[in-house]
């Protein structure tokens, strides 16, 4: 079947606009997760969804960040006011569970001018 | 101090050669270990996962866990230049959210 798919695949916004990334994850899948990998820092957490709980948006780096899932299946991360230091790829991952392995999918690559 | 680290390489290595990449963590509540390889711009994907202490192998991989000594190994056999791609350890306590700890990545080349 398919695996994790976002969009768009590249990025290239101005500093000061909001910019929306999308993920759809893997069907059946109930747990999503977003990472941010920037260079030298390796992929860092940033929201977890399980099914129709409360997300942990715990690793959140600031309240410009925001994600939603609608309906338990895709996922929108929005970054409201870009700045250049928000410049990563936006990794989503996907798993059946919380315990299972998690998909990645190809990310999307922000660039913020 | 970071959480989970791991030397950023590069690492270069002749095709056949034996690769062994290396974390070390500092909190001893993780208990799930994995591998991920990444190769350029693609999304990371799953080599290994270990659950506790032990060793792992699946055909030229081999995963090993030390949790006393809070060091994970990750071993490739004759080694191909199709090998050659970022490995990133990862780890989690199998909390409530699972999130993975990450390493910086070791990036490897092998040279045919």
């Amino acid at each position: 079947g398919a695996g994790v798919s976002q969009s768009p695949s590249n990025k290239v916004t101005e500093k000061g606009k909001d910019v929306e990334l999308r993920c759809d994850p893997i069907s059946g899948h109930t747990a999503l997760y977003w990472y941010r990998q920037s260079l030298g820092q390796g992929l860092e957490f940033l929201i977890y969804f399980q099914g129709n709980s409360a997300p942990d948006k715990s690793g959140l780096p600031s309240d410009r960040f925001s994600a939603e899932r609608t309906g338990g299946s895709v996922s929108t991360l929005t970054i409201q006011r870009t700045q250049q230091e928000d410049s990563a790829v936006y990794l989503c991952a996907s798993s059946w569970a919380k315990a299972d392995t998690q998909y990645f999918g190809p990310g999307t690559r922000l660039t913020v001018l | 101090q970071k959480e989970v680290e791991q030397d950023p390489g590069p690492l270069s290595v002749p095709e056949g050669a034996i690769v062994s990449l290396n974390c070390t963590y500092s909190n001893s509540a993780f208990q799930y270990f994995m591998w991920y390889r990444q190769y350029s711009r693609k999304g990371p994907e799953l080599l290994m996962y270990t659950y506790s202490s032990g060793n792992k192998e699946d055909g030229r991989f081999t995963a090993q866990v030390d949790k006393s000594s809070k060091y994970i190994s990750l071993f490739i056999r004759d080694s191909q230049p199709s090998d050659s791609a970022t490995y990133l350890c990862a780890m989690s306590d199998g909390s409530a959210t699972n999130k993975l700890i990450f390493g910086t990545g070791t990036l490897l080349a092998v040279q045919p």
